[in-house]
């Protein structure tokens, strides 16, 4: 699998955005950029996924470089409920590949008050 | 409600005494797969599943088994369980198991082996 780097951590305030960043150089034409989260004691939780597009939801927008070789999750308002894990993974779309899937360390968000 | 289902939620056991993790998910999914978590090696696949009768091993299968007689279950089975499979598994589902599609997972369990 194409590897995915995070930072460890980041901080944010309430109400304000926060922009997560996640390095990709090794991505291939194919591969999807996934972002799911993990909220404490729960499972991960889908949050937003792109192939070349920026991609918004209600959730979230990912921005993807001109180049597919970083990414950057936006949440537009965080709240105390945002605080959680965020994992950024790649999936390949090719053969058997796609059924394969490796979540790195991801970032740990923090929310100030 | 769409979902999956683990069970049970906390699981203590000892070595050597096998046990089952149940997963039921109520999407029609074809794709399930299985993952362990562990304190700074984020989630790690253990096995999946395309669909009924049809699995494969992930990066870490050993020590565990599943099996696919139905669409819906997809079972992790330890036959002898050690204490190094101390750990959070999570189980997950999508549609076909595409690279579009989004995963949905379980609550986790938490299983402890003495």
């Amino acid at each position: 699998d194409a590897k995915t780097t995070q930072p460890n951590s980041m901080e944010s305030n309430e109400e304000e955005p926060v922009h997560l960043p996640c390095n990709h150089s090794t991505i291939s034409g194919t591969d999807y950029i996934h972002w799911y989260r993990q909220l404490p004691s729960q499972g991960p939780e889908y949050v937003i996924h792109g192939l070349t597009s920026n991609v918004n939801n209600r959730m979230a927008s990912l921005a993807i470089a001109e180049d597919r070789k970083s990414s950057t999750l936006i949440l537009h308002r965080a709240t105390l409920r945002d605080a959680a894990v965020y994992y950024c993974i790649l999936r390949e779309n090719s053969g058997g590949s796609n059924y394969k899937l490796t979540f790195g360390k991801g970032t740990l968000l923090t929310v100030n008050p | 409600e769409a979902q999956v289902t683990q069970n049970p939620r906390y699981l203590i056991t000892v070595t050597g005494k096998k046990l089952t993790v149940t997963c039921s998910q109520n999407m029609n999914h074809e794709y399930m797969s299985w993952y362990r978590q562990d304190p700074g090696l984020g989630l790690r696949q253990i096995y999946y599943s395309m669909n009924v009768e049809v699995t494969d091993k992930g990066d870490v299968p050993e020590g565990y088994k599943v099996s696919r007689k139905e669409k819906r279950n997809f079972p992790l089975i330890l036959e002898s369980p050690s204490p190094n499979q101390t750990s959070l598994y999570f189980c997950a589902s999508s549609l076909l198991g595409r690279a579009q599609e989004k995963l949905f997972f379980g609550s986790g369990t938490q299983l402890s082996v003495l």
